[in-house]
């Protein structure tokens, strides 16, 4: 069965530090990756997206950026975080489902606080 | 613009119970409509799936359904238990998409109490 892991699972970081959230997936191969941010009472915002090894899309202009250095494997960094970077992150990943519909599954998500 | 707006933004009820959450979407070209229950601190999980097609669909006690004339769709849930506290998030995904393009409402939280 397919699992996907992310961590950590919290994170305290100082403004200006760098950052890296890592996930990973088993039990599938060339899934659709996710990276999601979640910020208090707002809606799941997407941040990228990966449809292969060293494909990235990226949604929306920001601080951050994306790398799939293998197949299962997604990481989000940034370079010096903000304090509007502190939210909800969520990985994800996708399959295709019946009637071409995608069934998308999320990792267990870190909460990111920038101080 | 692509929206999804959920009502209420939250909801407190005795255990046993049902209730009623609604989503309204203004989302073009539709190719689905999901809901997903999401613990306090954990990922979302997907409870039901919908196409174009389709009118309701349940899982369990939870039942959806969706009028794809008026872009309006429900969750109901059933005899609740403690267990159903969480976020109920409905998404919207956009036809033509292979990547996973979803509008996400922000969330009617649930709270069942004793």
């Amino acid at each position: 069965s397919q699992t996907i892991h992310q961590w950590p699972a919290t994170l305290v970081q100082p403004v200006g530090s760098p950052l890296s959230l890592e996930c990973t997936v088993e039990g599938t191969s060339n899934p659709n990756l996710y990276w999601y941010r979640q910020a208090a009472g707002r809606g799941l915002q997407l941040l990228f997206y990966s449809v292969g090894i060293g494909q990235i899309s990226s949604e929306v202009p920001q601080n951050l950026s994306a790398s799939r250095p293998q197949d299962r494997q997604f990481i989000l960094s940034s370079k010096k975080l903000l304090l509007s970077d502190s939210g909800f992150y969520l990985c994800a990943w996708s399959v295709l489902g019946g009637q071409g519909n995608e069934k998308l599954f999320f990792g267990s998500g870190t909460q990111l606080s920038v101080l | 613009k692509n929206q999804v707006e959920q009502s209420p933004q939250s909801l407190i009820i005795l255990e046993g119970k049902n209730c009623t959450l609604q989503c309204n979407y203004t989302v073009s070209p539709f190719s689905n409509l999901r809901w997903y229950k999401q613990d306090t601190g954990r990922g979302p999980v997907s409870l039901t799936i919908m196409t174009f097609s389709e009118n309701t669909k349940s899982n369990g006690r939870y039942t959806a359904t969706l009028d794809a004339d008026t872009k309006q769709s429900s969750l109901h849930i059933t005899a609740s238990q403690l267990s159903d506290s969480a976020s109920y998030i409905c998404v919207v995904g956009l036809k033509g998409s292979n990547t996973g393009k979803l509008i996400f409402g922000q969330g009617t939280t649930l709270q069942v109490k004793p």
